[in-house]
């Protein structure tokens, strides 16, 4: 079983929808990045979370401790949106920390 | 501001041959880590650095593969004797520190193909 589980593994949705990306995880985390990578391979990270929800223009993350569950929304989606978003969660070790990647959710937002 | 920096952009070379990757991070920032992406992969963890201490090394995949990091700086990660196998991206982040929850900034990334 995978450390940390994104859900779907593909999304494609007509422009304006609200979309929702899941990531769980069964690990001990200290925050958990949200990335977005564009098809050209460049990464951006989206946001760092440790509780609570974050909010950015059109996206908002939350994250649940307890149930070890994070959300990604994006509202009014828009074509530009399309990219592959990864969740990565990061935990300590006994000498250092690690990050821990999910697979990847690609999202094709249609005009 | 300046950001994280990878050189070279692009790498083509033929198998066997030794190739240096190299990645300027953040001024100020102490740990500094590589990851690659193969084509259809995810991101996989290579190596980390932060600040003097001893590099989490756990993820080279062989001991083709090594990197320092100088003066606490500038780092490069050297693959020796390449194979095909290591065609990816390899990517490179900086964050601030270990402490507390600070997000990575990356770079464009090294795009090596091995012939």
């Amino acid at each position: 079983k995978n450390e940390v589980e994104q859900s779907p593994q593909n999304l494609t949705a007509q422009e304006g929808e609200f979309i929702t990306i899941n990531c769980s995880y069964s690990v001990g985390i200290s925050a958990l990045h949200w990335l977005q990578q564009h098809p050209g391979g460049g990464i951006v990270s989206l946001f760092m979370l440790s509780s609570g929800k974050k909010k950015h223009g059109r996206l908002i993350a939350t994250i649940n401790i307890q149930e070890k569950h994070s959300s990604l929304h994006i509202t009014a989606s828009h074509p530009r949106d399309s990219a592959v978003y990864i969740c990565a969660v990061k935990y300590v070790t006994d000498s250092n920390y690690q990050l821990i990647w999910g697979a990847g959710t690609k999202l094709i937002i249609k005009p | 501001g300046a950001g994280v920096s990878q050189s070279p952009s692009n790498k083509v070379t033929e198998k066997g041959k030794d190739v240096e990757l190299r990645c300027d991070p953040i001024s100020g920032h102490t740990a500094l880590y590589w990851y690659r992406q193969s084509l259809g992969q995810g991101l996989e963890f290579l190596i980390y650095f932060q600040g003097n201490s001893a590099p989490d090394k756990s993820g080279l995949p062989s001991d083709r593969f090594s990197a320092e990091r100088t003066g606490g700086s500038v780092s490069t990660l050297t693959i020796q004797r390449t194979q095909q196998e290591d065609s990816a991206v390899y990517l490179c982040a900086s964050s601030v520190g270990r402490q507390g929850n600070q997000p990575q900034h990356f770079g464009d990334g090294t795009r090596l193909s091995i012939l």
